[in-house]
């Protein structure tokens, strides 16, 4: 059974610009949530999903945004970035209601701000 | 609001020893506490996890423990190999599944 899945691996971005992260969880999990990793830190709790409605977010500014489509694949969209947003994003798919409540993270996307 | 603290940051030992790594948390109202390994500039592998309602877990030379009305966890990592260098996170799990709060990891060097 295929593991979390993102896209793309790496993504250069320039200053202002948007970006599109993509995610998709292991077959079976309906919950999908982000975190921003910046160098030397743990990762922060951006947004969750579950059955294509936000259910959490994190303290991040409006510029941060995402959905969930039919299929339970995620987006992470970020607008006017800044040089702060250079980070690795990780998408986790989860099954709520079902414990353990394990949390199964995918590779990442590293984003490079210039 | 719950915080997560991993002390200490960095560790280095000699290989064959068996060490300890630390985690406490503010809020004892978190389900479970999952231990992640990550190798640098790669994502996060799932180590153990303990329920609340566990003590312990142990997978291999790995064992994590859990004492929620103290705030702390442990993972020891018995007989030590240059192949477990890596930054070792733990993670507070909230009731819905979704949303993990992190420490900021201790960074692991066993050296030959």
């Amino acid at each position: 059974d295929a593991g979390v899945t993102q896209s793309p691996t790496h993504l250069i971005k320039t200053r202002g610009q948007h970006v599109t992260l993509r995610c998709s969880p292991i077959s079976g999990h309906k919950s999908v949530s982000w975190y921003q990793q910046v160098l030397g830190q743990g990762p922060q709790f951006i947004f969750q999903y579950y059955e294509k409605e936000e259910r959490g977010r994190g303290n991040f500014p409006d510029r941060f945004s995402a959905r969930q489509f039919p299929n339970y694949s995620s987006e992470l969209n970020v607008n006017a970035l800044l040089l702060g947003d250079s980070a690795l994003y990780l998408c986790a798919s989860s099954r709520p209601g079902h414990p353990p409540y394990e949390q199964y993270f995918g590779p990442g996307t590293r984003l490079t701000v210039t | 609001k719950q915080e997560v603290t991993q002390i200490p940051a960095a560790l280095s030992v000699p290989e064959g020893e068996n060490l300890v790594l630390n985690c406490s948390f503010t809020d004892s109202a978190i389900y479970n506490l999952q231990w992640f390994r990550q190798d640098p500039g790669k994502g996060l592998t799932s180590l153990l996890l303990i329920q609340s309602s566990q003590r312990e877990q142990t997978s291999g030379r790995l064992n994590a423990s859990l004492d929620k009305s103290s705030g702390r966890s442990t993972l020891y990592i018995a007989a030590s190999q240059p192949g477990d260098s890596a930054t070792y996170l733990c993670a507070g799990v909230n009731t819905n599944a979704g949303k993990s709060t992190f420490g900021d990891g201790t960074t692991l060097t066993v050296k030959p």
